[in-house]
């Protein structure tokens, strides 16, 4: 079975600086998908970035950008100059190569973006 | 389009009454529906998945039931609520042109007293 782990339950940013939220996970699989959600206080869910396993390069959503070690089953998501939008939950997911399945998620990091 | 209605936004219901939460989908038809739980504090747990009318996968032994009786509605019921079913239910479906990812609708917020 998969897990994701999200080690930071909360974290902090001033606006227009640049912050790091981490992710790992588990899986015995070598093709998958991995994801970024966002859920602002509104409690919608909203995709922010998708990678796939099989590409080496990392995804960019402008000010979003993740950095994927496959080999250290590490994805982590870099936001650039925070705005204070920016402040929500964000859970990292996980889904299997054959797609239809479910997604599995992390607990989430609260990040609180200060002006 | 992956617009997603769910009904109602919030409910309060007491111990061991009913429940039916809906969830309809717009877009191409035949999609992959989901529901999820988010419980205070914690991530997103898996509920029930369906990839066809009548067909619903359970991922979780509980008191609550899935149906999907149209293509593009999905449906959560119990017939009597626990106190511990109280939650965040939120309603997803996979994209247009993909299943490799998945899009929510706007939730419904339970609380069970």
């Amino acid at each position: 079975a998969q897990t994701v782990t999200q080690s930071q339950p909360e974290m902090s940013v001033q606006e227009a600086e640049t912050v790091t939220l981490s992710c790992t996970y588990d899986t015995s699989e070598s093709n998958y998908y991995l994801f970024w959600y966002k859920q602002p206080p509104s409690r919608q869910m909203i995709l922010v970035i998708r990678q796939e396993a099989y590409k080496q390069q990392n995804a960019t959503e402008n000010r979003f950008s993740v950095n994927f070690q496959k080999a250290a089953k590490s994805f982590s998501l870099k936001i650039s100059d925070s705005q204070l939008g920016d402040t929500a939950m964000y859970f990292c997911a996980f889904m299997r190569w054959s797609g239809n399945t479910p997604l599995v998620f992390g607990k989430g990091t609260r990040l609180s973006v200060i002006a | 389009s992956q617009t997603i209605h769910q009904w109602p936004a919030t409910l309060v219901q007491p111990v061991g009454s009913p429940l039916s939460l809906e969830c309809t989908v717009e877009g191409t038809s035949n999609p992959n529906l989901y529901w999820y739980r988010q419980a205070a504090g914690r991530g997103l747990q898996l509920l029930f998945y369906s990839v066809g009318i009548g067909q619903i996968s359970s991922e979780v032994p509980q008191n609550l039931s899935a149906s999907r009786p149209q293509d593009r509605q999905f449906i959560l019921s119990s017939k009597k609520l626990l106190l511990s079913d109280s939650g965040f239910y939120l309603c997803a479906r996979d994209g247009d042109s993909t299943t490799d990812t998945q899009y929510f609708g706007p939730g419904t917020r339970l609380t069970v007293l």
